[in-house]
């Protein structure tokens, strides 16, 4: 059964990047019956997906941070990364990792709060 | 890309059902078979609950159903139990690899 775990720093200073990595058990990441995925919630409000990963390594992003975003998959150790850069406040959220199998984010990890302050 | 539109709050008695709309527009809902509906209780990660519009994951209970017609897809939760007190989003592909959340629906099972 396929399982996802967030790790990664709880505090970020302002203008750093945030980084932080997702490890899949379970199944591989590298099998086409799977894509991956980042998605955030700010503290009382609502999901933003911040992008995507597929197997063959194309990513996609939410136009609204596309400049800000990179997502990497590291196959040998079962793991995708996100990196966010020049956060600031706004971008204090609890971050889900999360996996497609049938074109919607069937499993999600636990999530992970990530607060911007210096 | 806009967030799709939800109610922010919904509500019914242990028993009635209720319905969860998400509006979006041509480019997201209204182009593809591919809104998911996912609940979130405090402090917990979502489940998806719907895929494919219609369409309940192994181990989702059949009193949870979904439904489009046009831009605007729906949730329906027949016989509602106290559990269901949650946080309902629907998620829509919106083309291109792109995703679009709703903004939530609080629902409170009175």
């Amino acid at each position: 059964q396929l399982q996802l775990q967030e790790s990664g720093p709880g505090l970020v200073k302002p203008s750093e990047t945030l980084s932080l990595t997702c490890t899949v058990s379970g199944g591989s990441i590298s099998s086409s019956s799977y894509y991956w995925g980042w998605i955030r919630q700010p503290p009382g409000k609502g999901l933003e997906w911040i992008g995507s990963i597929y197997y063959s390594g194309s990513t996609y992003y939410n136009p609204s941070l596309k400049s800000r975003v990179t997502i990497s998959v590291d196959t040998s150790k079962n793991q995708f990364s996100l990196k966010l850069s020049s956060v600031t406040a706004a971008d204090t959220a609890v971050y889900y990792c999360a996996g497609t199998i049938n074109d919607a984010f069937d499993i999600w990890g636990q999530g992970t709060m990530v607060t911007v302050s210096s | 890309q806009s967030a799709l539109t939800q109610p922010a709050s919904v509500s019914g008695s242990p028993g009635q059902s209720i319905t969860i709309s998400c509006t979006g527009t041509s480019s997201d809902v209204g182009s593809y078979n591919l809104v998911s509906w996912y609940q979130q209780h405090p402090g917990k990660a979502p489940k998806l609950m719907i895929y494919e519009g219609s369409k309940r994951p192994s181990g989702v209970s059949n009193r949870f159903s979904g439904s489009k017609s046009g831009n605007t897809a729906s949730l329906t939760i027949s016989g509602l139990q106290a559990e269901d007190e949650a946080d309902y989003y629907c998620c829509s592909y919106a083309g291109s690899s792109f995703w679009v959340f709703g903004g939530g629906t609080k629902l409170t099972v009175l």
